[in-house]
């Protein structure tokens, strides 16, 4: 079984300042780790991704999110928001291995307002 | 179209009576999912599809939940003597089945159970 904890409900930030969106995640076995932004009035689309390998990743519109094993994480950085950023983060694990490959189980999200 | 489509966006229903949820993957996408955003709980997994055939179907909350899938496009979720706990918003995903797949999803159905 898994888990996935996002410790903020909702972080405010003020436009090009630096934000950090946390996540934890508990699992007996290895996982894949997922960040998926639901922008306003919007589905849920893919943001960011790690499988294997370097254990920083990033997207293409500046976020980044890395891998800390030890401390079972994956937190989502960008160091300068823009106000188009104001979205619902939600970071997500799955299971190595088996054939539901895409069984994610998801944490509670995360609201980012970016204001002027 | 050329993403998930999922239909009605928003329903609402009496307690007791059934309702029918339809969703539209991507054209060549074999593998569906739906999910179920809950207020408050984030997306909890309900059941996958590959093809027509659904393998884990693990997520379901109980035997008035049911879906298909036929001619390996087209899914339907049934929920038979709605609830008010079944109130959510019902998500439809697809995919092509490879290891890091990514999930496109549709905007969901909103049910209220009244």
């Amino acid at each position: 079984a898994q888990s996935v904890t996002q410790l903020d409900s909702q972080v405010p930030v003020f436009e090009e300042a630096p934000v950090e969106l946390r996540c934890n995640y508990s699992s007996s076995v290895s996982v894949y780790l997922f960040w998926y932004v639901q922008y306003p009035n919007q589905g849920l689309q893919l943001l960011l991704k790690y499988l294997s390998g370097s254990t920083l990743v990033e997207s293409i519109n500046g976020f980044e999110a890395e891998f800390n094993k030890s401390q079972t994480s994956f937190h989502l950085r960008k160091p300068s928001v823009h106000i188009s950023d104001t979205a619902e983060y939600f970071c997500a694990v799955r299971s190595r291995g088996g054939t539901s490959y895409g069984k994610l189980t998801f944490g509670q999200g995360t609201i980012l307002t970016v204001h002027p | 179209g050329a993403g998930v489509s999922q239909s009605p966006s928003n329903k609402v229903t009496e307690k007791g009576k059934d309702v029918e949820l339809r969703c539209d993957p991507i054209s060549g996408h074999t593998a569906l999912y739906w999910y179920r955003q809950s207020l408050g709980q984030g997306l909890e997994f309900l059941i996958y599809f590959q093809g027509n055939s659904a393998p884990d179907k693990s997520g379901l909350p109980s035997d008035r939940f049911s879906a298909e899938r036929t001619g390996g496009s087209v899914s339907t979720l049934t929920i038979q003597r709605t609830q008010q706990e079944d109130s959510a918003v019902y998500l439809c995903a697809s995919s092509l089945p490879e290891v890091g797949e990514k999930l496109f999803f549709g905007s969901g159905t909103q049910l209220s159970v009244l």
